[in-house]
C-alpha cells in the first residue's frame, strides 16, 4: 500500500523561530493535505493542495505541493505556544472519493 | 461552519460485546469515511461508503466491523464483538470541496 514518511518525528522550538516539516510517499497524490490534532481531539484541517507546484499560505502557515506529487512541507514561521501539537500530513489520490494516507505525524513543542 | 459530529464522545465496553459508533456528516457530503488512532499512532484508515455502499475498506476492517447509513443523516459503525486491541479514536470524515473534514471522534475502550 501507500506510504508516508513525515520527518522530523518531533521538533523542540523556541518561541518565534520558524518551523518546517515534510511527507515523501513513494507513490504520487492528487491532493495534499495537512491536519493539526490536539490531544484528544480529531484531525483539524490547516492546509489543502491540490495541484502539483501549489504554494499555498494560511496565516503563519505555508505548505508546497512538490512538483513530482510525491512529496509536500509545511512551514510554520514565528512559532507561538498555541501550536504546540502533532501536525499529519495526508494524500489522496482520488480527491473526491479516496481515502487519506495518513503520515506518522510530527510533534512540536515550542518553549515560551 | 458546519461540521462532522460523532457520539458518544467516549465509550467503555467490555470484551465481547457489540458497540456501535454514530456520526452525523456534513449534510451535502455524498462520501463518509471512518479511521481508527490508537494512542499515540498516526489514523489508519477503516472503509469509506458511498451511495449506501462500502466503496474500500482496508485490512483491519474485517468481519467483525460493518457500516451502515440507516437514514439520511447518520453514519453508523459497528463492532460485533470487540477485543483489547480495538481500543483506539475512531474517527468519522466526509469529503466536500475536494477536502476531508474530520469529527471529533470516539474514544473507545474496551477492558
Amino acid at each position: 500500500g501507500q506510504q508516508l514518511n513525515q520527518s522530523p518525528q518531533s521538533m523542540f522550538i523556541q518561541e518565534g523561530e520558524d518551523v518546517s516539516m515534510n511527507c515523501t510517499s513513494s507513490s504520487i497524490f492528487n491532493t495534499w493535505l495537512w491536519y493539526k490534532q490536539d490531544p484528544g481531539e480529531g484531525p483539524v484541517l490547516l492546509i489543502a493542495l491540490y495541484k502539483a507546484g501549489e504554494l499555498t499560505s494560511n496565516g503563519r502557515l505555508t505548505a508546497q505541493f512538490g512538483i513530482t506529487r510525491k512529496d509536500s512541507f509545511l512551514n510554520i514561521s514565528a512559532s507561538i505556544p498555541s501550536d504546540v501539537g502533532i501536525y499529519f500530513c495526508a494524500g489522496l489520490f482520488n480527491t473526491n472519493a479516496g481515502k487519506s494516507t495518513f503520515g506518522d505525524g510530527t510533534t512540536l513543542t515550542v518553549k515560551p | 461552519e458546519p461540521e462532522v459530529t460523532q457520539t458518544p464522545s467516549h465509550q467503555v465496553t467490555q470484551m465481547g460485546q457489540e458497540v456501535i459508533l454514530r456520526c452525523v456528516p456534513i449534510s451535502n457530503h455524498l462520501y463518509f469515511y471512518w479511521y481508527r488512532q490508537i494512542l499515540g499512532q498516526k489514523v489508519e484508515f477503516l472503509v469509506s461508503f458511498y451511495n449506501n455502499e462500502i466503496s474500500e475498506k482496508s485490512e483491519i476492517f474485517d468481519d467483525q466491523f460493518s457500516v451502515e447509513r440507516p437514514d439520511g443523516s447518520n453514519f453508523t459503525l459497528k463492532i460485533r464483538s470487540t477485543k483489547l486491541e480495538d481500543s483506539a479514536m475512531y474517527f468519522c470524515a466526509s469529503v466536500g470541496e475536494e477536502t476531508q473534514y474530520f469529527g471529533p471522534g470516539t474514544r473507545l475502550l474496551v477492558l
